[in-house]
């Protein structure tokens, strides 16, 4: 399963939201119900860390501005006021069959 | 809390072998099922493999396959990966990855390996 992520790049004003597109080639619905869709930010230095499991649970400790939305194919993340911390590498990952990961966004502060 | 961390990496040629090690503490290891991931240097991530909870189950990338094996000892709370043949493409950092539904939720440091002469 192929994962396409837009744009791959962002600069994004604090306090701003921002959006980002995953695309993927077959349908991540599996057979159990779940839509196996999964969301990590990979801060500068470290090892990615989970946002978003499922299309749109935030996991814990991850704050009410990151949401996931999305069915299917098409699936999307907003961050409704972008913080400094924020910026890094997102990448969706799809878990429907073994994992494939997008390309990764880069967000940045303008 | 959860902690995983890698060991074994370093430097190796062409064509020889390494092996890694994930030691696992703050979770019921023996209850989830444990991946490797990787990440070449400046490039994006690539699973490389997985192992289900109890053993009995692995699958490999097809970049990796009958080159790669990944085992792991319960009774350790240790996840390994045995890495044959290693060719350049194989430079990267490697994480132990904690499955989570059909996802995961907790990432290693890495461990990075470089193949080169």
């Amino acid at each position: 399963i192929v994962m396409t992520q837009t744009p791959r790049s962002l600069s994004v004003t604090p306090g701003q939201p921002a959006s980002i597109s995953c695309k993927s080639s077959e349908s991540l619905l599996h057979s159990d119900g779940k839509t196996c869709l999964y969301w990590y930010l990979q801060k500068p230095g470290q090892s990615p860390q989970l946002l978003i499991h499922e299309v749109s649970s935030r996991f814990s400790g991850v704050p009410d501005r990151f949401s996931g939305s999305g069915s299917g194919t098409d699936f999307t993340l907003k961050i409704s006021r972008v913080e400094a911390e924020d910026v890094g590498i997102y990448y969706c990952m799809q878990g429907r069959h073994r994992w494939t990961f997008g390309q990764g966004t880069k967000v940045e502060i303008k | 809390q959860v902690q995983l961390v890698e060991s074994g990496g370093g430097v190796v040629q062409p064509g020889r072998s390494l092996r890694l090690s994930c030691a696992a503490a703050g979770f019921t290891f023996r209850s989830f099922g444990m991946h490797w991931v990787r990440q070449a240097p400046g490039k994006g991530l690539e699973w490389v493999a997985v192992m289900s909870y109890d053993g009995r189950n692995k699958f490999y990338a097809d970049s990796v396959e009958g080159r790669f094996t990944i085992s792991r000892d319960n009774s350790r709370n240790t996840l390994y990966l045995e890495m044959n043949s290693l060719r350049a493409e194989d430079t990267a950092i490697y994480y132990c990855v904690k499955g989570y539904s059909h996802g995961s939720d907790y990432w290693g440091q890495g461990t990075l390996v470089t193949v080169s002469s």
